[in-house]
């Protein structure tokens, strides 16, 4: 079955960098596209970051772009999301999702890793 | 990009019908047919219940519907059972390979 564990999440002082991982299984990983979502404690979803399959193409939403980078190692099955620059707002639980429809929606997710950043 | 809006909560008792509606604008929900919906229980991850604003995917019941018009997309769920208490997230293609969530929506079953 299609599974997703995140990791790398922890506390972290704000303008520091942190990179979260998130290995796959279950399914063949260089066909699918991935996305990072986020939530902040107690907030809604917010959509990240996508990667295409073989890490050709990414995309992030405007509050991250220049600070975080997704990217993906398909020999370890893994996506990976790079993010420096950390700010309060950027406290949230980051979820890993695989792409269903080409950048169109998330059918499977991870149980997610809880990032905090301190000032 | 800005949040979809949906209503903070909305209740409903067993064996009713709910709806739970998500207005965005044309350069998200109204410019495209790629709407879904995820049911996420407290403490869980999101599941994924509608894409393509009306389709389920393979396990969800058919008692979770999806509908649109104009800019507002709207989850119907009829036959209300104390496990859908849950919250309900919308969420939309933005254009450029973006994709924006509805605040979420606190489904309360009585």
């Amino acid at each position: 079955q299609v599974q997703l564990v995140e990791s790398g999440g922890g506390v972290v002082q704000s303008g520091r960098s942190l990179r979260l991982s998130c290995a796959a299984s279950g399914f063949t990983f260089n066909i699918y596209g991935m996305h990072w979502v986020r939530q902040a404690p107690g907030k809604g979803l917010e959509w990240v970051a996508v990667i295409a399959h073989d890490g050709s193409s990414k995309y992030h939403v405007d509050s991250v772009e220049g600070r975080f980078t997704i990217s993906r190692d398909n020999s370890k099955n893994t996506l990976y999301l790079q993010m420096n620059s950390l700010r309060a707002e950027d406290t949230a639980v980051y979820y890993c999702a695989r792409d269903f429809g080409a950048v169109r929606y998330f059918d499977f997710w991870g149980q997610g890793t809880l990032v905090t950043v301190s000032s | 990009q800005s949040a979809l809006t949906q209503p903070r909560s909305v209740s409903g008792s067993p064996g009713q019908s709910v709806t739970i509606s998500c207005t965005g604008t044309s350069s998200d929900i109204g410019g495209y047919n790629y709407v879904s919906w995820y049911q996420q229980h407290p403490g869980k991850a999101p599941k994924f219940m509608i894409y393509d604003v009306n389709k389920r995917p393979s396990g969800v019941p058919d008692r979770f519907s999806g509908s649109k018009s104009g800019n507002t997309a709207s989850l119907t769920i009829s036959g209300l059972q104390a496990e859908d208490e849950a919250d309900y997230y919308c969420c939309s293609y933005g254009g450029t390979n973006t994709l924006v969530f509805g605040g979420g929506t606190k489904l309360t079953v009585l």
